[in-house]
């Protein structure tokens, strides 16, 4: 139990376009799901908390325009990088926190790679 | 100001060479300590909860223990498949609805065969 998927796995992307990232819970209901950002050889960075059917709550310094962030579901929240450039490249990470009890459960992650 | 130190930053082990890892904490009220291991390239896979200085959980070769101010990850007689890197993460107990967690920077753990 306490699957976290997250598609797609990797993208490759031209500078200016728009990339977006799905996360489900597939086997528990997830009010709260976050969305961090890690660098090689760095710790998890949380960029957002996206609670369903409300604004996602953004960390100090992360663009709001830029990381546009949906939770219209019980089990899927998406992040779409707005205009991304190679500087947004990354591994994105989702975690979704299941109603019943307090642990996050992570997804495989997704490396974007702007070019 | 809440903080997770996560020591040593890298260690390497023989095979079936037991050792510990430390999380110390500066937290004001801890709800909860986790330990992840994260594999290269992937998402962190959830190990432990603890919530009150003394508990101790298992699974397999590795236990986890809590006291007031740290933690520690014991692994007994590891394995290469043990290799990973392990994150510790704490949550305050006036975190809000949200939760959100505090993160170390981990432990990278290489066990040689």
């Amino acid at each position: 139990g306490a699957v976290v998927s997250q598609h797609p796995s990797w993208v490759i992307c031209k500078s200016g376009t728009s990339v977006k990232i799905e996360c489900r819970s597939l086997d528990f209901q997830a009010t709260t799901m976050f969305w961090y950002r890690q660098f090689p050889k760095q710790s998890l960075m949380l960029m957002a908390t996206s609670n369903e059917g409300s604004k996602a709550t953004y960390e100090q310094g992360v663009e709001k325009d830029k990381f546009l962030i949906n939770h219209a579901s019980l089990t899927l929240s998406t992040l779409t990088v707005t205009s991304a450039h190679p500087e947004d490249s990354s591994f994105y990470i989702c975690s979704a926190r299941r109603d019943v009890g307090n642990e996050q459960f992570f997804g495989p992650g997704t490396r974007l790679t702007v070019l | 100001e809440d903080q997770v130190t996560q020591s040593p930053e890298a260690l390497r082990l023989q095979e079936g060479e037991s050792s510990s890892l430390n999380c110390s904490y500066t937290v004001s009220g801890l709800r909860g300590l986790f330990w992840y291991r994260q594999d290269p390239g992937k998402g962190p896979e959830f190990l432990f909860t603890l919530y009150s200085a003394g508990e101790e959980k298992e699974k397999e070769r590795l236990k986890a223990t809590l006291t007031k101010k740290e933690s520690f990850l014991h692994i007994t007689a590891p394995k290469p498949e043990d290799s990973a890197t392990y994150l510790c993460a704490v949550q305050r107990v006036n975190a809000g609805n949200n939760r959100k967690l505090i993160w170390g920077l981990g432990t990278s753990l290489a066990v040689n065969p």
